[in-house]
Parts: C-alpha cells; sequence; structure tokens
C-alpha cells in the first residue's frame, strides 16, 4: 500500500533562512506527489505537484520540491522563510488505488521565528 | 460563490446521537472524498465517491454513512457518534483521478462529548 512519511512534526527556523520539509513516499507504481499548505482553522491549499514531468517542482510562494526516485523522497524546500510561511505542510501521494485517493504524511508544523 | 462548502463549520453532540455533516461543491467535479484530521494522524481517508451513486470505502469507515445522490453534494452521516468521532472532517473534490489537483473545503470541527 502506499505510504507517506514525513520528517520531523515540527520544525522551527529563523526568518530568512533555508525552510526543508523531508518527505518520504512508498508506492508500487509510479507516483504523483503533492504538497498541501493549512493556516490555522482554513482547509489545505495545495503548493504544488510531481506528475512525472519534471523532476524539479516549483510551486507558489517560492516553495520547489524535488522528486527523487532513487530516495523515494519528494523534500519541500524554500530558499528564505518568511513569517507568513508559518503553518502546516501535508505531503501526500497519490499512486496504488489507482490514483483515486491521496494519502497523506502526518504533517510537518512549520514555525518562523523573528 | 463557487468553490466547495462545509456546513456546519463546528458542531458539538452527544455520544449516540445522528450527525449529518455537508459538503457542497459548485466545480461539478466527479470525485468526492470525506477525510478526518486528527493529530499525529494527518488526514486520513474515511469515503470517497466516483460519481453520483458510486461510493467507495476509504481507510477508516467504520461509524460512518455516505450518499451521493446529486453530483454537487457529498453529505457524511455519524449513525450514532461516539467519543472517537471527535475530530476536524474535511471534504474535497477533484475532476478526475491521477495528477488532478484536489481541492478542499473549509472543514468542520465536530465535538462528541
Amino acid at each position: 500500500a502506499q505510504s507517506v512519511t514525513q520528517l520531523g512534526s515540527h520544525v522551527s527556523v529563523s526568518e530568512g533562512a533555508l525552510v526543508l520539509l523531508r518527505c518520504n513516499y512508498s508506492s508500487s507504481v509510479p507516483p504523483y506527489l503533492f504538497w498541501y499548505v493549512q493556516y490555522p482553522n482554513q482547509g489545505l491549499q495545495l503548493l504544488l505537484k510531481y506528475t512525472s514531468a519534471a523532476t524539479l517542482v516549483k510551486g507558489i510562494n517560492g516553495f520547489e520540491a524535488e522528486f527523487k526516485k532513487s530516495e523515494t523522497s519528494f523534500h519541500l524546500t524554500k530558499p528564505s522563510a518568511h513569517m507568513s510561511d508559518a503553518a502546516e505542510y501535508f505531503c501526500a501521494v497519490s499512486g496504488d488505488t489507482g490514483r483515486r485517493a491521496l494519502t497523506f504524511g502526518s504533517g510537518t508544523r512549520l514555525q518562523v521565528q523573528p | 460563490d463557487a468553490g466547495i462548502t462545509q456546513s456546519p463549520r463546528y458542531k458539538i453532540t452527544e455520544t449516540g446521537r445522528q450527525v449529518t455533516l455537508m459538503c457542497h461543491q459548485t466545480w461539478s467535479h466527479s470525485y468526492m472524498f470525506w477525510y478526518r484530521q486528527d493529530l499525529g494522524h494527518g488526514l486520513r481517508l474515511i469515503y470517497y465517491s466516483a460519481a453520483a451513486d458510486i461510493t467507495d470505502k476509504g481507510e477508516v469507515p467504520d461509524g460512518y454513512v455516505v450518499s451521493r445522490s446529486k453530483t454537487e453534494n457529498f453529505p457524511l452521516t455519524l449513525e450514532s457518534a461516539t467519543r472517537s468521532q471527535t475530530s476536524v472532517y474535511f471534504c474535497a473534490s477533484r475532476e478526475t483521478i491521477g495528477a488532478d489537483t484536489q481541492y478542499f473545503g473549509p472543514g468542520t470541527r465536530l465535538t462528541v462529548l
């Protein structure tokens, strides 16, 4: 069965520092991979997605992620953190279930210190 | 307004009561989903629907019932609420399967006393 592991339930960075949120996946078929962001008391919003085209994917708000098949990873990065980036981030995979549903990781809460 | 809406946004109920959470989307997306969000678990799929009158179980379906008589609506019913069903519930929709973006509603925070 497909699965997602997000390493680190909480990540804290200083404003202006690099953001790195880790995601590893498992899928028996070539996966589609997604990063979603959730701001307090809101639903999830798509940041970016990998759908077997370019392995480096650029998303909204300056985020990007690189698909590495050999490492089964899809880590999310942003060169310079902003206070407004503080939120919860979820990695998700669509693969084994006939690509019908997403399987989510447990989430990483990003804190940005001034 | 176009989009996906959920009602109510907040609900408090008692153990054993029946509760229905509503979800409505205006895009005519074929696929609709219900997830629950709990600390440490991320989002877990309860049920999904590929079209009107077609539904299927997800990862955690026990204690829940769904129906989809119209494309735009996908209500979730807790037949006899339990405290373990206290959670935040998200509805989502998608035009097709695969790489399409899944759009989420704002969520319903349900507390079962």
